[in-house]
């Protein structure tokens, strides 16, 4: 298994509280990625990092900002929280642009209440 | 915007059956992935298709990369109650920006009761 963390695993906040989500990789890999998984909407690409300070929108990244200051962590915060961000968030790795095929972390469930 | 069809939405099996599943699009892309997410964790994943017409196995699992580069689809013969679970298919073209892994709604297997 690839060796991506993330942390916390289960979260429970109130709305318009502030929440970061950490990833963090052994791979050395240069590609990371957050993903949200809704029911009906399958993984959608929120951000993702192409190195080190280097990071770029996803289809839904209105309400989330991310960071990458080391190769093996990315940040993922939630400025203000809302319930509409309740979700399971997946952070992802890849070594290679083309070609590509990404492993997944174990999951952060986000409850907003 | 490019969309990935997986279908069945979801499939009853029973011990020692085949199952069949397959992806679907009206855009071209040159990687065909896909995935097993079970209960509580992370997707993971399980072939990756690199070329058209490609076919590769892995174990009981058989999947092909469609000639068109349109579809893909995926083969479990003669399934354990293990193989219950969520398959997601996922599509690159590369030739856009990094980032650019999209991923079909899943294919959900449950037990035959």
């Amino acid at each position: 298994d690839a060796g991506i963390t993330q942390s916390p695993r289960h979260k429970v906040t109130e709305t318009g509280t502030p929440v970061t989500l950490r990833c963090h990789q052994t791979e050395n890999h240069r590609y990371m990625y957050w993903y949200r998984q809704d029911p009906g909407h399958g993984l959608r690409l929120i951000h993702y990092s192409y190195g080190v300070k280097d990071t770029d929108k996803g289809e839904v990244s209105d309400g989330y900002s991310v960071s990458r200051s080391k190769t093996e962590d990315f940040l993922l915060t939630l400025e203000s929280a809302t319930s509409s961000q309740t979700s399971v968030y997946f952070c992802a790795i890849s070594e290679s642009q083309v070609k590509e095929t990404q492993y997944f972390g174990p999951g952060t469930r986000l409850l907003v209440l | 915007g490019q969309q990935l069809n997986q279908s069945p939405q979801s499939m009853f099996i029973q011990e020692g059956e085949d199952v069949s599943m397959n992806c679907t699009s009206s855009s071209i892309f040159n990687t065909w992935l896909w995935y097993k997410q079970d209960p509580g964790e992370g997707p993971v994943l399980l072939i990756a298709l690199y070329k058209a017409g490609e076919l590769t196995s892995n174990g009981r699992l058989t999947a092909q990369f469609g000639i068109t580069r349109k579809d893909s689809f995926l083969n479990i013969s003669a399934s354990i109650p293990s193989d219950v679970g969520i398959y997601f298919c996922a599509a690159e073209n590369y030739g856009g920006s990094q980032g650019n892994l999209i991923f079909g709604k899943g294919t959900k297997l449950s037990v035959k009761p």
